[in-house]
């Protein structure tokens, strides 16, 4: 059965700080790992998805790895900025079952 | 185009009724799925609908059900509203069931 944990469940960091969010799943055999956002009280934005096929894959600031062999996913954020604060999901995509298995996310404070 | 909408936005229920919730996905998307997010679970999955059936189904009771319209409009219906059934319901509607694309959710409370 497929888990997903993320590392840590909280941060809190100035601005400008360069920050790594860690994902760990059970089951190696994913078809992709989507990393979302949340804000308070609102829906998901999907930030990046990464085909297991995929080493890493980069939009803007954010850099998102994927290493299967060791079940492992990092979301990089660079030059850290108070509007980046939110929570941050990663899903794995099992393929077969056609259903996202959630971390239960981190919570991100960039302070001024 | 438009994004995922969901409606209401917000709702207040109270134990022992039902409820329904709507999801319009995106134009050209044929496969909905439905999330439950809680603070002590995090997000669990549903159900899943592509093309009106019912793809696939999470560990919810019986009391959690969905349906799909031939427009790919979705609504999931929840009966005999219990306490713990208070969360943000997500939608997410996907093309080619790679990426999922999520609508703002529906706060339900149950009181």
């Amino acid at each position: 059965k497929q888990e997903v944990t993320q590392i840590p469940a909280a941060l809190s960091v100035p601005e400008g700080e360069n920050l790594v969010l860690n994902c760990s799943f059970t089951d190696s055999a994913i078809y992709n790992l989507q990393w979302f956002r949340q804000d308070p009280g609102k829906g998901l934005t999907s930030l990046l998805l990464i085909q297991s096929s995929q080493r890493e894959q980069t939009s803007g600031r954010l850099n998102a790895s994927l290493d299967k062999s060791s079940g492992r996913s990092t979301l990089y954020i660079a030059a850290s900025q108070p509007g980046d604060s939110a929570t941050y999901l990663c899903a794995v995509h099992g393929g077969n079952n056609r259903k996202l298995i959630w971390g239960l996310g981190t919570s991100l404070a960039v302070n001024p | 185009k438009a994004g995922v909408t969901q409606t209401p936005r917000y709702l207040i229920k109270t134990r022992g009724q039902q409820v329904t919730l709507s999801c319009s996905p995106i134009s050209g998307h044929r496969s909905v799925s439905w999330y439950q997010q809680t603070p002590g679970q995090g997000l669990q999955f549903l159900f899943e609908y592509f093309s009106e059936t019912q793809r696939n189904k999470g560990n919810f009771p019986g009391r959690f059900s969905g349906r799909q319209f031939s427009n790919s409009r979705s609504e999931m219906n929840v009966s005999t509203l219990e306490l713990g059934d208070s969360a943000l319901y997500l939608c997410a509607s996907s093309f080619d069931e790679l990426e999922q694309y999520f609508g703002p959710g529906t706060r339900l409370t149950v009181t």
